[in-house]
């Protein structure tokens, strides 16, 4: 079956502006995690959604970052007035329940100039 | 506060040897311990998992051992292939709510 997919794979963004990241789970499952990955580091957690509920927002760096979900499906995470180190690949998972395997999507590489 | 430390940060290993990845929490309420495996430009993929009620769990040519009292847990990659270079994260958490990972180590295996 399909996949947790994200789009877009890639998204080049001038400093300041905002940028929306869009996370598709796989279908049925209730968890979904947005992570963070820096060039060669390991991953960073963000934010975790059990439904539509986000219960950990714990990793969220700033207010500039925000995350919602809806109809218990696709996620979007948005980063306002981006900065320079924002630049990462963001990575989005999703879990059927707790204690059952976390699925990755490809991540999308954000590149803030 | 780094939760998970991982060693080495990367790894040389010769074609069909054995490639040993270690990996020590700090966390003791932690009881759900997963390996992920990572190819360039793709996101990570579970290789294998272990609760802390067992010591060792094997699946094919991967084994998880798992040390409870040290809160230490390892990667055994047996007869090691080209395939199997990749980078490698454990990771910990508690009911696999959140994920805290570890650094990575980068796999090499040569012919």
């Amino acid at each position: 079956g399909a996949g947790v997919s994200q789009s877009p794979s890639n998204k080049v963004t001038e400093k300041g502006k905002d940028v929306e990241l869009r996370c598709d789970p796989i279908s049925g499952h209730t968890a979904l995690y947005w992570y963070r990955q820096r060039l060669g580091q390991g991953l960073e957690f963000l934010i975790y959604f059990q439904g539509n509920s986000a219960p950990d927002k714990s990793g969220l760096p700033s207010d500039r970052f925000s995350a919602e979900r809806t109809g218990e499906s696709v996620s979007t995470l948005t980063i306002q007035r981006t900065q320079q180190e924002d630049s990462a690949v963001y990575l989005c998972a999703s879990s059927l329940a707790l204690y059952l395997r976390v699925d990755f999507g490809p991540g999308t590489r954000l590149t803030v100039l | 506060q780094q939760q998970v430390k991982q060693s080495p940060q990367s790894l040389i290993v010769q074609k069909g040897g054995i490639s040993i990845i270690n990996c020590a929490y700090e966390n003791t309420a932690f009881d759900y311990f997963p390996w992920y495996q990572q190819f360039p430009g793709k996101g990570p993929a579970l290789l294998i998992a272990i609760r802390p009620d067992v010591s060792e769990k094997k699946e094919g040519r991967f084994t998880i051992s798992f040390n409870k009292s040290a809160k230490q847990f390892s990667l055994h990659i047996m007869d090691s292939q080209p395939g199997d270079s990749a980078t490698y994260f454990c990771a910990a958490s508690k009911a696999a709510s959140k994920l805290t990972f570890g650094t990575g180590t980068r796999l090499q295996v040569t012919l």
